[in-house]
């Protein structure tokens, strides 16, 4: 267990449909990240969010957003879902993005929203 | 930008054999991080080693080592004693340690490994 929950564990949704992806990250942890797993995309990075502000942007589409609350947890919006939007997401954590030499700031994933849309 | 390569779709090893699991990557980044990642049939994606790229020694966690050759740019996972436990998908991950990218994890492929009995 790694400490970072999300939120449903799966999603069944239809087309055109808004669904939000909830994650908690680990105790003390203070940024969140997202990323997507498709079979034809891989893991992708979206969206980084440290202390409740946006920090880093990857191949996030506009239809998606995110926010990180005062206590840490973090949000992902999707919205007018597509077919193509079916995929694994991950929230994970990590310490802080210090970037100092002795800092792994490895981020820990937590279990992942399996979303299915239909 | 950066990128990884696992070139190895599938391998197989036997069970109490070691196995090593290839991985290339580019950078321009002068610091970077390199992780491996490990995702069994049922999703979750575990941690399992992590390299500095200014670490001189190669990083070991338990039956883990990593064979970090920095200037092939490499970074193959080696697995001891393998465990039917080990069966899984695994994924090489690199992240820069500075500039706007900092905490975006690049992931390879991956490299799906089953361990017979």
């Amino acid at each position: 267990d790694s400490g970072v929950t999300q939120t449903p564990k799966h999603l069944i949704t239809a087309t055109g449909q808004r669904v939000t992806l909830r994650c908690s990250p680990r105790s003390g942890d203070l940024s969140v990240y997202w990323y997507q797993q498709s079979l034809d995309q891989g893991l992708q990075f979206l969206i980084q969010y440290y202390n409740g502000e946006e920090r880093a942007k990857g191949n996030i589409l506009e239809r998606f957003s995110a926010q990180q609350f005062p206590d840490l947890h973090s949000e992902l919006n999707l919205s007018s879902l597509e077919l193509g939007d079916s995929a694994l997401y991950f929230c994970a954590s990590s310490v802080e993005p210090s970037g100092g030499r002795g800092s792994t700031d490895t981020q820990y994933f937590g279990p992942g929203t399996r979303l299915t849309v239909l | 930008a950066q990128k990884i390569t696992q070139t190895q779709p599938g391998m197989f090893v036997q069970e109490k054999e070691a196995v090593t699991l290839d991985c290339t990557y580019d950078t321009s980044d002068p610091s970077y991080g390199l992780f491996w990642y490990k995702q069994p049939s049922s999703g979750e994606m575990i941690f399992l080693i992590y390299q500095g790229s200014y670490d001189q020694q190669n990083a070991t966690e338990g039956r883990y080592s990593l064979n970090f050759q920095k200037a092939r740019k490499s970074a193959n996972l080696v697995i001891s004693a393998s465990q039917l436990g080990d069966s899984a998908m695994y994924f090489c991950a690199m992240r820069p340690r500075t500039g706007t990218s900092y905490g975006k994890l690049t992931f390879g492929q991956g490299t799906i490994l089953t361990v017979h009995p």
